[in-house]
């Protein structure tokens, strides 16, 4: 079956402490993933895709096919980076398949 | 590129009413996609098109709901008769053909009273 898995509905860490949203995925073929994030009544917006293999706001995110897991990660969290995240899967056809997403919230 | 345009931003009606929620997708992308968020239920997709043609329907909640695209440049979501358990956001995204990502629009609050 395909699935994404995002394990965390609420995370909340202090400013400066590091930052990792969890996510698992259950797909057959060669995964494609996206990290998506949705500001306080705003669109959801790409962060990062795995092929990009860039930085984005500080965030990076490896995929590890052998945990099949997509993590985000960010060292150093700042309050700016209050906001939902989604964990996306893109299947042979292009959909996408979402997690349920993780709030973050970044305490001063 | 002014980015995928949905209307209107806000709508507050009462049940029983006709809701309609427009969107213009970025231009040369050929699929376009609704979805519905709520606090309950998280990002859920309700109906895609490719080309202009409906491909996967199978997320609209019920015969209430229905959606057209005429054009390339334009669909609508329809929602007759509402009901208050249809209040949500509703995002409207595009994708340009054969690939990822998608980009979405600013959505439709909808209240329904």
């Amino acid at each position: 079956a395909q699935r994404v898995t995002q394990p965390e509905k609420l995370l909340s860490v202090f400013k400066g402490a590091p930052v990792e949203l969890k996510c698992n995925y259950s797909y057959s073929g060669s995964p494609e993933l996206f990290w998506y994030v949705q500001y306080s009544r705003q669109r959801l917006q790409l962060l990062l895709r795995h092929i990009s293999r860039e930085s984005i706001k500080g965030f990076t995110a490896d995929l590890n096919k052998g945990e099949t897991s997509f993590h985000l990660k960010k060292p150093f969290a700042q309050e700016e980076d209050s906001a939902m995240y989604y964990c996306a899967l893109s299947t042979s056809n292009y959909q996408l398949i979402w997690g349920a997403g993780t709030k973050l919230i970044i305490k001063p | 590129d002014a980015g995928v345009i949905q209307s209107p931003r806000h709508e507050v009606t009462e049940m029983g009413q006709e809701v309609t929620l427009r969107c213009k997708p970025i231009s040369g992308h050929n699929s376009l996609f609704w979805y519905r968020q709520t606090m309950m239920r998280g990002l859920e997709l309700l109906i895609y098109f490719n080309n202009n043609v409906p491909i996967d329907d199978s997320g609209m909640p019920e015969d209430r709901f229905s959606a057209k695209m005429p054009n390339a440049s334009f669909s609508t979501l329809k929602i007759q008769p509402s009901e208050p358990r249809d209040s949500a956001v509703y995002f409207c995204a595009s994708r340009e053909p054969g690939g990822q990502p998608q980009h979405f629009g600013d959505g439709t609050r909808l209240s329904i009273l």
